[in-house]
């Protein structure tokens, strides 16, 4: 395993809430990503990092914020939940040359 | 944009043979290549490089067709063991992200 865990692995909230999910990894590698994943529309991206405290939007980041103060960590925020976030929500880093992603967070949005 | 997969599904039996598209309205100048199963995360499979290089797998090939801006899947002689989602994931324009497909899924029976 290239070393990268997500947490929660599982999350209910309400309407409103904020929520942040964690990847953590131990390689070292600079880019990390964050991915959303619905029935019907494969993978998409939200916010990717390409080192400390730099990151860039991705294909779905409205109502999405990230942060990566450490190069092991980078946090996906949810400002204000909606249930059209209710998703499986996947981190993933480069390993070489290909993208290893994290198990995964079942996030459900009542 | 997300790139175009074709087949969105395809169900084949232990032995034959299936190929997967992925079409992109912009120019690739590397393609990768991934496996979901149900409940997993994507697992890496192959990357295509222009200039026809690839890496990855050794029972799956690919072909990367810059001028039409497309890349295909080989799987031959399939194993009950190759059912899953299949998706293809294009790098961005400034080659820092990969932009996936919405998927294709092979079921092989026996």
């Amino acid at each position: 395993d290239a070393g990268i865990t997500q947490s929660p692995r599982h999350k209910v909230t309400e309407t409103g809430t904020p929520v942040t999910l964690r990847c953590h990894q131990t390689e070292n590698h600079r880019y990390m990503y964050w991915y959303r994943q619905d029935p019907g529309h494969g993978l998409r991206l939200i916010h990717y990092s390409y080192g400390v405290k730099d990151t860039d939007k991705g294909e779905v980041s409205d109502g999405y914020s990230v942060s990566r103060s450490k190069t092991e960590d980078f946090l996906l925020t949810l400002e204000s939940a909606t249930s059209s976030q209710t998703s499986v929500y996947f981190c993933a880093i480069t390993a070489g040359y290909g993208y290893t992603f994290g198990s995964g967070t079942r996030l459900t949005v009542v | 944009q997300q790139p175009v997969q074709s087949p969105q599904a395809v169900i084949l039996r232990e032995g034959e043979d299936a190929v997967i598209n992925c079409s992109s309205s912009k120019a690739l100048y590397s393609v990768h290549w991934y496996r979901q199963k149900h409940g997993e995360a994507p697992v890496f499979l192959m990357i295509l490089l222009k200039g026809g290089e690839q890496k990855g797998h050794e029972k799956i090939s690919a072909s990367f067709n810059e001028k039409k801006q497309q890349s295909s899947l080989y799987l031959t002689a399939s194993q009950l063991s190759y059912s899953g989602t299949y998706f293809c994931g294009p790098e961005n324009q400034a080659g820092t992200a990969l932009i996936f497909g919405k998927g294709t899924t092979l079921s092989v029976s026996s």
